[in-house]
């Protein structure tokens, strides 16, 4: 069985760093893309970005701050938010891409099959 | 960026009834080489994680219950939810994936 748990500080001060991390369980972190997504507080869900094998793609808005890596010695993936602003508190999920199967060659889908249960992370001015 | 706009915002539906949520894309979401629609569905409830519906506009995720079915091509598509329980109430998004960013709607309220 397949999990994702978030991790990491639930409050982060104004124009400083946010650090993130998402441990999996059940699976190789080396055999899919992973995704992080963000939910502020009334509002919709927003595509942060994800990590390929062939590294990572952004969402543009956010490029410039963000960053994402894969620590494939823990089965983690991390998340770093640069110079945050109360626009930024939300609730932070990481999602695993999906992944289709045809004979012996995979295909990897930029939807999200399995989640996890999100984190809560505050801005303090 | 693709927009996608969701209607209604939110709904009320009787017990089995059935409910009809509309996500309607910017862009075209169909791979004319593949013949495949690059949308999804998820549901999510307070205090669990998002779960996966529906992907390729109408392929049911496995484990989800029959009632929830997908449908649409191209721009406009639809999550249907028959014989609704009691279970169902949630915010439900759409999300294409056709191009990054990936982009979803901004969710709709189904109660009872």
């Amino acid at each position: 069985q397949v999990q994702l748990q978030e991790s990491g500080p639930g409050l982060v001060k104004s124009s400083e760093t946010l650090s993130l991390t998402c441990t999996v369980s059940g699976v190789s972190i080396t055999d899919y893309y992973w995704t992080w997504i963000r939910q502020p507080a009334g509002k919709g869900l927003e595509w942060i970005g994800i990590f390929t094998r062939g590294g990572p793609d952004y969402n543009p808005s956010l490029k410039s701050r963000v960053t994402m890596s894969i620590d494939t010695s823990n089965n983690q993936f991390s998340l770093k938010l640069d110079s945050v602003t109360a626009a930024d508190a939300a609730v932070y999920y990481c999602a695993r891409g999906a992944r289709t199967v045809v004979t012996t060659n995979y295909y990897y889908d930029y939807y999200m099959d399995v989640w996890g249960n999100g984190t809560t992370v505050t801005v303090s001015s | 960026d693709i927009l996608m706009t969701q209607s209604p915002d939110s709904l009320a539906v009787s017990l089995g009834e059935t409910a009809t949520i509309n996500c309607k894309s910017s862009q075209t979401l169909l791979h004319s080489s593949f013949n495949k629609n690059y949308l999804a569905w998820y549901q999510l409830k307070p205090g669990q994680p998002p779960r996966l519906l529906i992907s390729w506009a109408s392929v049911r995720e496995s484990g989800v219950p029959e009632r929830f079915s997908g449908s649409g091509s191209v721009t406009d598509f639809t999550l249907t939810v028959s014989s609704l329980q009691t279970e169902d109430v949630a915010v439900y998004y759409c999300q294409q994936y056709f191009v990054t960013p990936c982009t979803f709607g901004q969710g709709t309220k189904l109660e009872i």
